[in-house]
């Protein structure tokens, strides 16, 4: 059964920092992997769809890369601004093609 | 694109009640949908993945007795709560796979806050 673990649980920082989040999984047999962004008691929102086959996706200030062999992921939030307060999820997706989620990271950006 | 609706966004009912919840994808047709239930923080589980026109599939642990969902057409997906109570507050999030798209992505709800007296 595939485990997602999300490291850390919580982080807050300063605006401007650079940060890293990650994610680990048991099951290397992945289809794709995803990062979510959840704000406080609303849905998800996708940022960042890597398949299998790919190293890593860029969007604006955010990158993701996946490493499927030793099963982790990071997400680089580069610059961060207060905007970018919520709890990030990783799920990542099997033969199945339902996700399993992490319990996510929740991020603080203090101005 | 790729829009998925939830109605109601939040709900409070008393106990022994039931409560309905509708699912549906905007601009695109969902021949699959799910039902996620989240706790505070904790990460989404999945209840149940709902096939149009055929039963839902139930995970391991969630009442399908409790936990009533019909498909019934390829846009809208409903989850009802029966004789609800105070432990099933939580949010709950549906997800659609938009069909043309194949398997690769879904497309989450904004989620429905359930709370029981």
């Amino acid at each position: 059964k595939q485990e997602v673990t999300q490291i850390p649980a919580a982080l807050s920082v300063p605006e401007g920092e650079n940060l890293v989040l990650n994610c680990s999984f048991t099951d290397s047999a992945i289809y794709n992997l995803q990062w979510f962004r959840q704000d406080p008691g609303k849905g998800l929102t996708s940022l960042l769809l890597i398949q299998s086959s790919q190293r890593e996706q860029t969007s604006g200030r955010l990158n993701a890369s996946l490493d499927k062999s030793s099963g982790r992921s990071t997400l680089y939030i580069a610059a961060s601004q207060p905007g970018d307060s919520a709890t990030y999820l990783c799920a990542v997706r099997g033969g199945s093609y339902i996700p399993t989620f992490g319990r996510g990271t929740s991020l603080i950006v203090h101005p | 694109g790729a829009v998925v609706s939830q109605h109601p966004s939040w709900v409070i009912c008393k106990s022994g009640t039931s409560v309905k919840i509708e699912c549906r994808s905007l601009d695109f047709q969902a021949t699959t949908m799910f039902w996620y239930r989240q706790f505070p923080k904790q990460s989404l589980m999945l209840m149940a993945t709902s096939n149009e026109g055929s039963k839902a599939t139930y995970e391991q642990g969630v009442e399908k007795d409790k936990f009533l969902i019909n498909h019934a057409s390829l846009t809208l997906s409903t989850l009802t709560v029966t004789s609800a109570h105070p432990e099933d507050s939580s949010f709950y999030i549906c997800s659609a796979r938009d069909s043309g798209r194949g398997h690769n992505e879904q497309f989450f709800g904004p989620g429905t806050r359930l709370t029981v007296l």
